[in-house]
């Protein structure tokens, strides 16, 4: 079965300086991975996905993730965070066929002015 | 997040009411999901239908019965509810396939008197 995890619970990052938000998987075949923002009292909102092709994907808000097959890990990064950025961020993963998306438990992303 | 709607927003209940949540997707999708988001976990997924029919219930309890008239509405009906049913409840839908994204409504919180 496909598991997901993301090592951190809290990431804080300086506005301005370049962010990364750790995710690690694990599927028995071909993954397809997702990351995902969710504010304060709102939904998950997608931000970009890897289904296949380059291993650099690029999404909404300048957002971007790097696919790397031998770590299998797919982090999201940006070269320069802002403090509108502070949100929780689950990256998510899914198999080939009639599986379910399943979902990392989220790091918080907090941007200091 | 126009895309999927949730009714309603919040919502406090007893243990022995009786209450519904509704999910309306405008996005022409064919896939539906109930997810749970409970602090500190990570997203349950509850229940997937695909063209209305049920295909995935992950061991919910039957006090949860969802229900699903046509390819566009979800309704979650709640009856004799726990405490530790408060939750965050996200709709999500999507067309079926695996490398289809997700898309997230706003969700209901609950809170379980």
């Amino acid at each position: 079965a496909q598991s997901v995890a993301q090592p951190e619970d809290q990431v804080n990052v300086a506005e301005g300086n370049p962010l990364t938000v750790k995710c690690t998987y694990s599927v028995s075949g071909n993954p397809y991975l997702f990351w995902y923002v969710q504010y304060p009292n709102r939904g998950l909102q997608f931000l970009l996905k890897y289904i296949t092709g380059d291993n650099l994907v690029k999404g909404s808000y300048g957002f971007e993730a790097e696919f790397n097959k031998s770590q299998t890990s797919f982090h999201l990064k940006k070269p320069s965070a802002l403090v509108s950025d502070s949100a929780l961020y689950f990256c998510a993963v899914r198999e080939l066929g009639n599986t379910p998306l399943v979902f990392g438990k989220g790091t918080r992303l907090s941007v200091i002015a | 997040e126009t895309g999927v709607t949730q009714t309603p927003r919040h919502l406090v209940m007893g243990m022995t009411n009786k209450k519904s949540l509704k999910c309306e997707q405008h996005l022409g999708h064919n896939a539906m999901y109930w997810y749970k988001q409970s602090a500190k976990k990570p997203l349950e997924l509850m229940f997937v239908y695909n063209f209305k029919e049920q295909t995935e219930n992950n061991s919910v309890p039957s006090r949860f019965s969802p229900e699903c008239p046509n390819s566009s509405h979800l309704f979650l009906h709640l009856h004799t509810l726990q405490p530790e049913d408060s939750a965050l409840y996200l709709c999500a839908s999507s067309q079926e396939g695996s490398t289809d994204t997700q898309y997230f409504g706003p969700g209901t919180r609950l809170t379980v008197l």
